[in-house]
């Protein structure tokens, strides 16, 4: 079966310092795509990236960067400068997709992060 | 805003009864899929529909239940309420039904007292 473990529960920095937000994951497929959500206080959940199986080459946008290690079985998010607005709970999650194109996310179960001023 | 809408917000009913929450997703997605989040569980997946067929099964109750209707909105239905329903429920859209990214509603908070 397919498992992401977020082992950091909860992360506290102050503003401005770079963090990293740890994922690894459990899959025997071959081709597998792997997503950031965030969830702000507010409670909805937004799309931040999907990555496949076959691109191992980190992505960067803005403030924010991935680190993709198959060899690891890791997606490793960063967030640089980081800001009081950053704060939120963050999930990794890993799409499972079974036979014509059944498809569902399986998430870590979170990383809440607090960016103090 | 991901386009995606859900109804009702809040939903507060007692054990036993019978709820539905309604989701449109967003323009020209075909598929939806359901989750629940919980603070025991974390964010569970219900069950996918993709152009009106059920396309793949979570860890759905057998007192849950959904379906897509032609105009593409989903609703899900919960019966014989306990406690442990209490969470939020989230729907999600997205344009095919494989490895495409899923866009997800606001959400609808279920409470049963």
């Amino acid at each position: 079966a397919q498992k992401v473990t977020q082992a950091q529960t909860e992360i506290s920095v102050v503003e401005k310092e770079d963090v990293t937000l740890d994922c690894v994951y459990e899959t025997r497929d071959t081709t597998y795509y792997l997503f950031w959500y965030k969830q702000p206080p507010s409670g909805e959940l937004v799309f931040l990236i999907r990555r496949n199986s076959f691109d191992e080459q980190n992505e960067i946008s803005g403030r924010y960067s991935w680190n993709f290690q198959k060899s690891t079985s890791s997606f490793n998010f960063t967030i640089t400068a980081s800001q009081v607005v950053d704060s939120a709970v963050y999930f990794c999650a890993l799409s499972e997709v079974g036979t014509q194109g059944a498809q569902k996310l399986v998430f870590g179960q979170g990383t809440r992060l607090t960016i103090n001023p | 805003d991901s386009g995606v809408t859900q109804t009702p917000k809040h939903l507060i009913t007692a054990t036993g009864q019978r709820v539905t929450l309604r989701c449109s997703p967003r323009s020209g997605d075909l598929s939806v899929y359901w989750y629940q989040q919980s603070l025991d569980q974390g964010l569970q997946f219900l069950i996918q529909y993709y152009n009106g067929e059920e396309r793949a099964k979570g860890n759905i109750l057998e007192r849950f239940s959904a379906q897509q209707f032609p105009d593409l909105h989903s609703e899900l239905n919960l019966s014989s309420l306990e406690l442990g329903d209490s969470a939020l429920y989230f729907c999600a859209s997205s344009a095919g039904n494989s490895y495409n990214e899923q866009f997800f509603g606001p959400g609808t908070r279920l409470t049963v007292l």
